[in-house]
């Protein structure tokens, strides 16, 4: 069974700063997906940004990006220019589809972000 | 285009009633997932299928919950009776897999609360 562990229930960071969410996987499957989701306080589920784990390059969405480290079976997101509207809950999320319907996926417990004024 | 439709948005019952929380997922998504989020557990996968079929409901915790997918585009999750310990948000996803296509959007979730 694989796990999925975010090491930091709370961060905090200034407005405009740049800010690193970790998360750490474990995992025997060789092809896999690995999400980062923010829930805000309305506790819509929104995706944040995706990487194909047989892609080497780091994925990145605007002001969100990720550090990729496969061996390490670690998956960070940074937030560069941090906006009030960061403010939410994260979760690392793990995704292996084993084809016929099958899949194996399990979320992080999740860090609380806040971005401070 | 519409995202995945969950209702009610908000549902306040009494212990001991039968509570239906409905899904539509993405049109031409062919997986669909239910999840319960609490404090105390996080969120949890209660059960998912695929082409209509359910692959795997070992999340759903007890004989109390049952699922039902009659078609592509409706799901069913049911809580009969309803506990307390019930309440929570659950959310409905979906996704497309295969190709790259495995992400999975979710609904708003629906608000449970069993008094």
């Amino acid at each position: 069974a694989q796990t999925v562990t975010q090491s930091q229930p709370e961060m905090s960071v200034q407005e405009a700063e740049t800010v690193t969410l970790s998360c750490t996987y474990d995992t025997s499957e060789n092809n896999y997906y690995l999400f980062w989701y923010k829930q805000p306080p309305s506790r819509q589920m929104i995706l944040v940004i995706r990487q194909e784990a047989y892609k080497q390059q780091n994925a990145t969405e605007n002001r969100f990006s990720v550090n990729f480290q496969k061996a390490a079976k670690s998956f960070s997101l940074k937030i560069s220019d941090s906006q009030l509207g960061d403010t939410a809950m994260y979760f690392c999320a793990f995704i292996a589809y084993s084809g016929a319907g099958s899949y194996q996926l399990t979320f992080g417990k999740g860090t609380k972000l806040s971005v401070i004024p | 285009d519409a995202g995945v439709i969950q209702s009610p948005r908000h549902e306040v019952t009494e212990m001991g009633q039968e509570v239906t929380l409905r899904c539509k997922p993405i049109s031409g998504h062919n997986s669909l997932f239910w999840y319960r989020q609490t404090m105390m557990r996080g969120l949890e996968l209660l059960i998912y299928f695929n082409n209509n079929v359910p692959i795997d409901d070992s999340g759903m915790p007890e004989d109390r919950f049952s699922a039902k997918m009659p078609n592509a585009s409706f799901s069913t999750l049911k809580i009969q009776p309803s506990e307390p310990r019930d309440s929570a948000v659950y959310f409905c996803a979906s996704s497309f897999p295969g190709g790259g296509q495995e992400t999975q959007y979710f609904g708003p979730g629906t608000r449970l609360l069993v008094l």
